[in-house]
């Protein structure tokens, strides 16, 4: 089955880091650009990260540069999220998406992240 | 940054009627915007591609339309499962930037 299936959310306290995963299944992986989109509770969708298929181009949005780093192992199907130094305003559920401007673009079910002491 | 303003934020409309969604970009975008749809809970499903490329499995009452500045997402027969949030997002220039979403109520 074609899938993205996001792990790794949980509670943690501001300052505090954790690490997103991706997993991917049922596509050829090493061949698409993949980017991370959260959405904090009630609000709408934010564009947080990307990188290409070779982990040597990656964009990020401003408020999250410096703090959160995207990888990938392509031979583990997987793309991460490094996320250090948490903010309040990092409470979001995170998805995972393939080719957002890619005719076949796909998005997993997405994580919650929760920042609260 | 390429800001996306989506009109209206809401709307509430009955089954069978026809819908305008409009994202207007701070900047020319070319065709490179698409529509998404959210229920509650769920993750974001496109809808529509390069402006107005329907995405397969879509049904066709969706359709998009635009180029460079102005876009317009339309449903031609306002159906029961169409209720939701719907956001575009531009993917011509970093940061990718989404509209801020326009939720389709009952009337």
């Amino acid at each position: 089955e074609v899938q993205l299936v996001e792990s790794g959310g949980g509670l943690v306290q501001p300052g505090g880091s954790l690490r997103l995963s991706c997993a991917a299944s049922g596509f050829t992986f090493s061949s698409y650009w993949m980017s991370w989109v959260r959405q904090a509770p009630g609000k709408g969708l934010e564009w947080v990260a990307n990188m290409n298929q070779y982990g040597s181009e990656k964009h990020y949005v401003d408020s999250v540069k410096g703090r959160f780093t995207i990888s990938r192992d392509n031979a583990k199907n997987s793309l991460y999220l490094q996320m250090n130094s948490l903010r309040a305003e990092d409470t979001a559920v995170y998805y995972c998406a393939r080719g957002l401007g890619a005719a076949d673009t796909l998005w997993g079910q997405g994580t919650l992240v929760t920042v609260s002491s | 940054d390429i800001q996306m303003t989506q009109s209206p934020s809401s709307l509430s409309a009955s089954v069978g009627d026809r819908v305008t969604i409009t994202c207007r970009a701070s900047q020319g975008i070319r065709n490179d915007l698409g529509w998404y749809q959210q229920k509650p809970g769920k993750a974001p499903k496109r809808l529509i591609y390069a402006t107005s490329s329907l995405q397969s499995g879509v049904p066709s009452r969706f359709s998009g339309s635009g180029s460079g500045t102005e876009f317009t997402l339309t449903i031609s027969s306002l159906q029961p499962e169409d209720f939701a949030t719907y956001y575009c997002l531009q993917h011509n220039s970093y940061p990718l930037t989404f509209g801020g979403g326009t939720k389709v109520e009952i009337k």
